[in-house]
């Protein structure tokens, strides 16, 4: 987790834009991930983004890719009370891949 | 809807006693993984295998120990706990890599 980070808390007002920022420092990074984790629930595998990649967009969802400056945002359309969670970036590297990386989560609040 | 399936959701255990974590998945999935969840948010991963008769540590040490003896099992056992293991554990399978990973609903487990 140390290598990935999170701002931990946003607010955002039902219909607005969210957007969750994550940096990571190991370019051997192959893949990207979004997980949503619900009150009580598991992880959730929200959407995820090769490391050749810099946009990838699934419906409300749209995650953007800086490779340069190791940067990964997760944008929000429309955003609900649903969408109320906490939001871990992960990683995956070309080393150790049986581990996922995670930050720190950033927990999202949809103000009605 | 993920096919993996933690017991109990919730456990409060007194010092010193012996304790499993259930872990089943019905995917046929050969790898599975332990990630503990400390109160700040960030998972670290404990225990992973890569199918039966395999077991291998995390990054993360724990007290903790898994075995593997049929491929849709993979329960974590401790055999004394202490309020250090107050945490919730979750339990994940890929069938291959990360994109194709699911997470159960954790165990929250607290000792007192």
């Amino acid at each position: 987790g140390e290598d990935v980070e999170q701002s931990l808390f946003l607010s955002v007002r039902e219909g607005d834009s969210s957007v969750i920022n994550c940096t990571y420092t190991d370019s051997s990074s192959t893949y990207l991930y979004w997980y949503k984790q619900e009150p009580g629930a598991g992880l959730q595998l929200l959407t995820y983004i090769f490391s050749n990649m810099d946009m990838k967009q699934d419906q409300r969802l749209t995650v953007l890719l800086n490779k340069k400056d190791k940067h990964l945002s997760l944008r929000i359309a429309d955003t609900q009370t649903g969408d109320s969670a906490i939001y871990f970036c992960a990683e995956s590297r070309s080393t150790g891949a049986n581990n996922l990386f995670f930050g720190t989560g950033t927990r999202l609040t949809v103000i009605p | 809807e993920a096919d993996i399936y933690q017991t109990p959701r919730y456990l409060v255990i007194g010092t010193g006693k012996k304790i499993t974590l259930e872990c089943s998945q019905t995917m046929g999935h050969d790898k599975m993984y332990w990630y503990q969840q400390d109160p700040g948010m960030e998972l670290h991963l404990i225990h992973y295998s890569y199918g039966v008769n395999s077991t291998e540590k995390g990054d993360l040490s724990s007290e903790s120990t898994v075995s593997r003896i049929r491929t849709e099992h993979f329960p974590l056992t401790l055999e004394s706990a202490r309020p250090s293991h107050t945490s919730q554990y979750l339990c994940a399978s890929s069938k291959q890599g990360w994109t194709e990973a699911f997470f159960g609903q954790g165990t929250r487990l607290t000792v007192v």
